[in-house]
């Protein structure tokens, strides 16, 4: 098992330019979910799926675009990047099942927007 | 809402010494709380959790933690610091969906 991929590593863009961050799972796992980190604000979650098709928005959503049209995917947009999204961003998953689920991460992409 | 607060920014041991992180969460029913570290440019390795059961939970690489419900606390320690120990932890609280909430995170120096 890969876990949780994500592509790219990294990657810089200019303002107003778009690009999708790419997020996939091997785990058959329902959930998934993406976060930011930034420098003293720990991770802050964007938006999150509990399975195909349903997707809701996290603590920090505007500016990210999201879908879910497999249970392995779950790419983040970003439709017209701006620098204060410059940050970290981890994609998790984990199953689904009675009370709690342990999530499971990504190594992250790192995006810089100049 | 749930939060999770983690009173030190910044904290310095002696390599040897022992080590106490502090972590105080708000959530409404009972809490599912996880530590988590990570060294710089890397990403998230779950140290230890607790869902329910025993109140001191044994985690990975020598770490433990302490669930007190009537102090809302779930502080991370350490016997004898290391000095690969050095990075940033993070305490987080379960929230929807399987989701997490995570602490501002503190930030541990091991000095000589």
């Amino acid at each position: 098992n890969a876990g949780v991929t994500q592509t790219p590593k990294f990657q810089v863009l200019k303002t107003g330019q778009s690009m999708t961050l790419q997020c996939a799972q091997d785990m058959n796992h329902e959930y998934m979910s993406w976060y930011r980190q930034d420098p003293g604000m720990g991770l802050r979650l964007i938006h999150y799926s509990v399975g195909a098709g349903i997707t809701d928005q996290g603590e920090v959503p505007n500016g990210y675009n999201v879908s879910r049209s497999t249970t392995e995917d779950f790419p983040l947009r970003l439709l017209s990047a701006a620098p204060s999204q410059t940050s970290v961003y981890f994609c998790a998953s984990s199953s689904t099942g009675q009370g709690y689920n342990e999530q499971f991460f990504g190594p992250g992409t790192r995006l810089t927007v100049l | 809402a749930q939060s999770v607060t983690q009173p030190d920014i910044h904290i310095t041991v002696s390599e040897g010494a022992s080590l106490e992180l502090r972590c105080n969460y708000s959530y409404g029913a009972t809490p599912y709380l996880f530590w988590y570290v990570q060294s710089p440019g890397q990403g998230l390795q779950l140290l230890l959790k607790y869902f329910s059961g025993d109140t001191l939970v044994q985690g990975i690489k020598g770490f433990e933690a302490e669930f007190k419900r009537s102090q809302s606390s779930f502080n991370l320690r350490k016997p004898s610091v290391h000095w690969s120990d050095a990075a940033e932890y993070f305490c987080a609280v379960g929230a929807g969906y399987s989701t997490l909430t995570f602490g501002k995170g503190t930030m541990l120096l091991v000095s000589p």
